[in-house]
């Protein structure tokens, strides 16, 4: 089955211990992306890549990083987190090139609560 | 920053009505999404409209896009209690890779 899984679906940590947030596809997508969802406030963007090694900065990157070593995998770090990243979190995926955007794909989300 | 703005933020229908919902944006697009996302979940892509597009149809959704005044708006048509859920457009941003997200439109629709 095509799909963008996350792990994990929920999480509840304290403010400084670092953590990830895993992101795979099985679809071959070249582009993968993160988002935070806030009340009231949509999505926002915090990374994206366009391929294998190759990511930039979304709308609110800080306090967070990203690598995309594989082509399927995406994962979220926060190095320290903090209670303002408390959160819902998506992950997507999708077959874009450069001529074309196409669809996003999205995961299941994780629920963050930072104490 | 917000690049889709929706509007209205929330609509209640009754079931068997038209809803339309409105999106309008900054900046010049190649293209305009627009997502379904039921409560807390994962959101579900609807339809895609490219800047060279002025509408388009899937199933009981009907997309319009003008460039010109910047804006989008989306319609179901004959609305069903299942229609029940939050909706957002997002476009990418001066032709960046970046995709925005408005902050979307709450729809309800009372059986």
């Amino acid at each position: 089955e095509a799909q963008v899984t996350q792990n994990p679906r929920y999480l509840i940590t304290v403010t400084g211990k670092k953590l990830t947030v895993t992101c795979s596809q099985n679809m071959n997508h070249e582009y993968m992306s993160w988002y935070r969802q806030d009340p009231g406030l949509g999505l926002r963007q915090i990374y994206y890549s366009m391929n294998v090694e190759v990511t930039d900065k979304g709308d609110v990157p800080e306090g967070y990083k990203v690598s995309r070593k594989e082509k399927r995998n995406f994962p979220l770090i926060l190095e320290s987190p903090s209670p303002n990243q408390t959160s819902l979190y998506f992950c997507a995926s999708s077959p874009f090139t450069v001529q074309h955007w196409n669809e996003q794909f999205f995961g299941p989300g994780t629920r963050l609560t930072v104490l | 920053s917000q690049q889709g703005e929706e509007d209205p933020q929330a609509l209640s229908i009754q079931e068997g009505e038209n809803a339309t919902m409105n999106c309008s944006y900054k900046t010049s697009i190649n293209n305009l999404q627009w997502y379904r996302q039921n409560s807390g979940r994962g959101l579900v892509h609807l339809i895609l409209i490219r800047s060279n597009e002025r509408e388009k149809h899937s199933g009981r959704l009907r997309v319009t896009l003008d460039t010109s005044k910047k804006s989008s708006s989306l319609l179901i048509t004959a609305s069903r209690a299942a229609d029940t859920a939050s909706y957002f457009c997002a476009t990418d941003q001066d032709s960046s890779y970046k995709l925005i997200f408005g902050s979307g439109t709450r729809l309800l629709v009372r059986p």
